[in-house]
C-alpha cells in the first residue's frame, strides 16, 4: 500500500500569503490528485492527474511535482481558501489518501 | 449534472451489518466506476471499495473479507454491506464517480455512521 504523507498538518495564512502544501508518497506515483473539503461538506475534486485544475477552482492554485514528492500551491491565500486539502493517489491498488492539510485564515 | 445521495441507518450495532444505497442521478451506473470512501472521526479517509459498468468489483484489502458491493441498474443505485462492524467503522461514508486515472469527480454528500450497542 502507497501512504501519503502531507505536511505540515495544520497551517495558518494571511490573506494575501503564499502557500505550498506537500503530499510525500511512499513509492513512485504516476498521478496525484487534490481534494478539498470544508467544514460540514464533501470532499470537492480540486486538482486531478497532478497539475490539472477542476472545474471551478481559481488559477491562483497550481501543484508541481513528480515521483514521490507533490506540492499544493496557492499564490495568494483568500478566505475561501480555507479548508483541509487530501491528496489521493491512483497509481496503485488500493487507492489511498493523504491524511490531510488543514488551512486557516489568520 | 451527476448527482449522489447517500442514505441507509445511522446507527448500527456491533456483529450486525451495515448496509447504504447511492442513488445516482444525471449519470448511468452503467457507464464508469463507482466507489465508496469512508472518513473516520480525526480525518482519515479509506477508499472502501467501487463497482463498475461490467458489474466487476474491488475492494481494499482490509475490508475483503467482510465487504460486498452490489448495484440495481433499474434504479440507478448501487449499494454497500459491511458485514461483522465494530466500533472502528464508525466513520461517515461517501459515494462518489470514479474517472479518469483514478480520481473521485462527483461525490455524495455523506452519511454518518454510528456503531454502538
Amino acid at each position: 500500500e502507497i501512504v501519503l504523507t502531507q505536511s505540515p498538518t495544520t497551517m495558518t495564512a494571511s490573506p494575501g500569503e503564499k502557500v505550498t502544501l506537500t503530499c510525500r508518497a511512499s513509492s513512485s506515483v504516476s498521478y496525484m490528485h487534490w481534494y478539498q473539503q470544508r467544514s460540514g461538506t464533501s470532499p470537492k475534486l480540486w486538482i486531478y492527474e497532478t497539475s490539472k485544475l477542476a472545474s471551478g477552482v481559481p488559477n491562483r492554485f497550481s501543484v508541481s511535482g513528480s515521483g514521490t514528492s507533490y506540492s499544493l500551491t496557492i499564490n495568494s491565500m483568500e478566505t475561501e481558501d480555507a479548508a483541509t486539502y487530501y491528496c489521493q493517489q491512483g497509481s496503485s491498488y488500493p487507492l489511498t489518501f493523504g491524511s490531510g492539510t488543514k488551512l486557516e485564515i489568520k | 449534472e451527476v448527482q449522489l445521495q447517500e442514505s441507509g441507518p445511522g446507527l448500527v450495532k456491533p456483529s450486525q451489518s451495515l448496509s447504504l444505497t447511492c442513488s445516482v442521478t444525471g449519470y448511468s451506473i452503467t457507464s464508469n466506476y463507482w466507489g465508496w470512501i469512508r472518513k473516520f472521526p480525526g480525518n482519515k479517509m479509506e477508499w472502501v471499495g467501487y463497482i463498475n459498468y461490467s458489474d466487476n468489483t474491488s475492494y481494499n484489502p482490509s475490508l475483503k473479507s467482510r465487504i460486498s458491493i452490489t448495484r440495481d441498474t433499474s434504479k440507478n443505485q448501487f449499494f454497500l454491506q459491511l458485514n461483522s462492524v465494530t466500533t472502528e467503522d464508525t466513520a461517515t461514508y461517501y459515494c462518489a464517480r470514479l474517472a479518469g486515472y483514478w480520481y473521485f469527480d462527483f461525490w455524495g454528500p455523506g452519511t454518518m455512521v454510528t456503531v454502538s450497542s
